[in-house]
């Protein structure tokens, strides 16, 4: 038990649904992230928020669209996806104070038919 | 550009043999950081070490022991006298001097057979 959990931890859907990912953790952490781990292919990071406040966005498709309302909840909205998006995505947290330690969640395996 | 490579993808070995799995970076910054993380088949990454790049001293855990390298630009990782529960896939990461950002390698799995 890191103390960052992810619901849901499987997701099953349609290139036209819309679903949401989400990420919690009772660390008292204020930055979180969004890692896509594909087969054999290095953790792609998606999504910085530090405070709240995105800092990092790399170049991700806008049928990904992150939220971060608070400093311990953030969000991956899923729109009009593509087979290819089909991977674990991994959330983790951080506190900006410490040195670098990053805290993951288990993952939500996400298949897009 | 950053980047991690971990070369291999699979090793397998049987229980109480040395396993050494290799990471090679790439960072124009001078100050850095590198850090081993392990995943287990729950899904977690874990952290197990950190080494900024000031620091080329090779650090011993129990089983676990790191070489880092400047010179080489390599961080690898033996395992001694490895067991069953070692089995995980294994990754090598590579940060900037904020932490801002964490560029991971592709991860090696090991499978440790009794």
């Amino acid at each position: 038990e890191t103390g960052v959990t992810q619901t849901p931890r499987h997701l099953v859907m349609g290139m036209t649904n819309k679903k949401s990912l989400k990420c919690e953790q009772h660390l008292g952490h204020n930055a979180m992230y969004w890692y896509k781990q594909s087969a054999k292919k290095p953790l792609e990071l998606m999504f910085v928020y530090s405070l709240e406040e995105r800092v990092e966005n790399n170049s991700v498709p806008s049928r990904f669209s992150p939220e971060c309302p608070n400093s311990s909840h953030l969000f991956l909205h899923l729109h009009t996806l593509q087979p290819e998006d089909s991977a674990l995505y991994l959330c983790a947290s951080r506190d900006r104070e410490n040195t670098g330690e990053l805290f993951f969640g288990e993952g939500s395996r996400l298949t897009v038919l | 550009a950053q980047k991690v490579t971990q070369a291999q993808t699979e090793i397998s070995v049987v229980e109480k043999e040395d396993v050494t799995l290799d990471c090679v970076y790439e960072t124009r910054d001078t100050t850095y950081y590198l850090f081993w993380y392990k995943q287990p088949p729950s899904g977690e990454l874990v952290f197990l070490i950190r080494r900024n790049s000031f620091d080329e001293q090779n650090e011993i855990s129990g089983r676990y022991s790191w070489n880092f390298q400047k010179s080489t630009s390599s961080f690898n990782f033996t395992i001694t006298a490895s067991q069953v529960v070692d089995s995980a896939v294994y990754f090598c990461a590579l940060s900037d001097g904020n932490f801002n950002k964490f560029y991971f390698g592709s991860g090696t799995k090991l499978n440790v057979k009794p």
